[in-house]
């Protein structure tokens, strides 16, 4: 069965500063899907970037981009010139067939 | 505006009770999923539905009840067999199976108390 780890359950950044929030994987599937979404205080659940395992080119959407490394099955958002915005939970998915697999969160907190 | 649509917000309810909780979606997507988050987990999935009139199990699936008579309605129903009720509950939906990457799209939610 497929599984999704984030082993970092608090991060902090300063204002305007880079972060890079941690994902891993385990799956024998060769072609998948691999998310980032973002839970801020109001528990809305928002699409922050996705990533198909097929494509080596790492996805970007704005300040947030991954570096995805399928061998390794690592799966990291990457956070640059942090705003007091970002601070929230962040949950890396697997797209397992027909559902989502999702890791327990990380929770960033952003300093001014 | 398309979107999901969650209600209540907040809901209480007293032990043995069952309790139904709303879902909506006007986003015309085929799959529609039923999530339960506890504080330090992540979501874990208790009910999915592909297609009208069909729905499968999730991994929590235990004192939970759903139907799906209508594309745009997924209501879940937590039984009073349901040990420990209290939690956020999240809706979500996709396109479907067979049509792209899958992402889901999630409702506000919607806080249960049982007490």
């Amino acid at each position: 069965a497929q599984t999704v780890t984030q082993s970092q359950p608090e991060m902090s950044v300063q204002e305007a500063e880079t972060v890079t929030l941690s994902c891993t994987y385990d799956t024998s599937e060769s072609d998948y899907y691999l998310f980032w979404y973002k839970q801020p205080p109001s528990r809305q659940m928002i699409l922050v970037i996705r990533q198909e395992a097929y494509k080596q080119q790492n996805a970007t959407e704005n300040r947030f981009s991954v570096n995805f490394q399928k061998a390794a099955k690592s799966f990291s958002l990457k956070i640059s010139d942090s705003q007091l915005g970002d601070a929230a939970m962040y949950f890396c998915a697997y797209r397992s067939f027909d559902k989502l697999i999702f890791g327990t969160g990380t929770r960033l907190q952003v300093f001014p | 505006d398309g979107g999901i649509t969650q209600s209540p917000k907040y809901l209480f309810r007293k032990e043995g009770q069952n309790v139904t909780l709303s879902c909506e979606q006007n986003l015309n997507h085929d799959a529609m999923y039923w999530y339960r988050q506890d504080p330090g987990q992540g979501l874990r999935l208790i009910y999915y539905s592909q297609i009208v009139n069909d729905f499968q199990k999730g991994d929590i699936a235990e004192g939970y009840s759903v139907s799906r008579e209508k594309k745009e309605s997924f209501p879940l129903t937590v039984t009073s067999a349901q040990k420990n009720p209290t939690a956020f509950y999240l809706c979500a939906s996709s396109i479907g199976p067979g049509t792209g990457t899958y992402e889901q799209y999630f409702g506000p939610g919607t806080r249960l108390t049982v007490t």
